[in-house]
């Protein structure tokens, strides 16, 4: 089947705008990511969602940054009032996982945000 | 506090095998090691994992040491398109997080 699905693969926006990423893991992963990459940088954590779980939010830099995962699939990012600062790839992933164990995790392509 | 430590950089040459270093000195029992690579403008790939024993598939080979202290990724026939960053983690199998480090950029060269 298909991989991870992120859209936009690219987006720029104005400096205070808000912008959704969109996420559409593999079917049939419960857990899914959300990480972002800096230019240059290493990955970081955001976000993770398993099954009906509440969602670890502990990698979330700022209350600008939200997501959702609707009906256990798709997931959104959100973030408000965009910096500067937020400009990265942001990369979403998704696995097969339980209380117990975790398989490997699937990345997505990315989406490469621009704030100007 | 990084759990893996691994050399910044490396070249190899298209053809020959790239055999990748990591130190985990401080790997827990219950802590598997896991591979995955970035190319460049990419997201990041799973290649492999292990707990102790070594570890092939088609993509790579993997080589845990008996003391799990250190493990090589093993690369038989590097191509031009091996090259990318690749990073090791190590992780306990129900850890959802994954931490990447700075990984090491292999560059085959021609």
């Amino acid at each position: 089947g298909a991989g991870v699905s992120q859209s936009p693969s690219n987006k720029v926006t104005e400096k205070g705008k808000d912008v959704e990423l969109r996420c559409d893991p593999i079917s049939g992963h419960t857990a899914l990511y959300w990480y972002r990459q800096s230019l240059g940088q290493g990955l970081e954590f955001l976000i993770y969602f398993q099954g009906n779980s509440a969602p670890d939010k502990s990698g979330l830099p700022s209350d600008r940054f939200s997501a959702e995962r609707t009906g256990g699939s798709v997931s959104t990012l959100t973030i408000q009032r965009t910096q500067q600062e937020d400009s990265a790839v942001y990369l979403c992933a998704s696995s097969l996982a339980s209380r117990t164990m975790n398989t490997e995790a699937f990345f997505g392509q990315g989406t490469r945000l621009t704030v100007v | 506090d990084a759990k893996t430590t691994q050399p910044t950089s490396m070249d190899c040459a298209e053809g020959r095998a790239a055999n990748l270093p990591c130190n985990h000195s401080t790997i827990s029992g219950n802590e598997y090691v896991y591979w995955y690579r970035q190319i460049h403008s990419q997201g990041p790939q799973y290649i492999i994992h292990g707990l102790k024993n070594n570890e092939t598939n088609e993509m790579a080979s993997l080589i845990i040491t008996e003391d799990r202290k250190s493990s090589t990724l093993i690369l038989p026939h590097a191509t031009l398109r091996d090259t990318a960053v690749y990073y090791c983690i190590v992780r306990v199998v129900n850890d959802y997080k994954l931490s990447f480090g700075a990984g090491t950029t292999v560059t085959v060269r021609a």
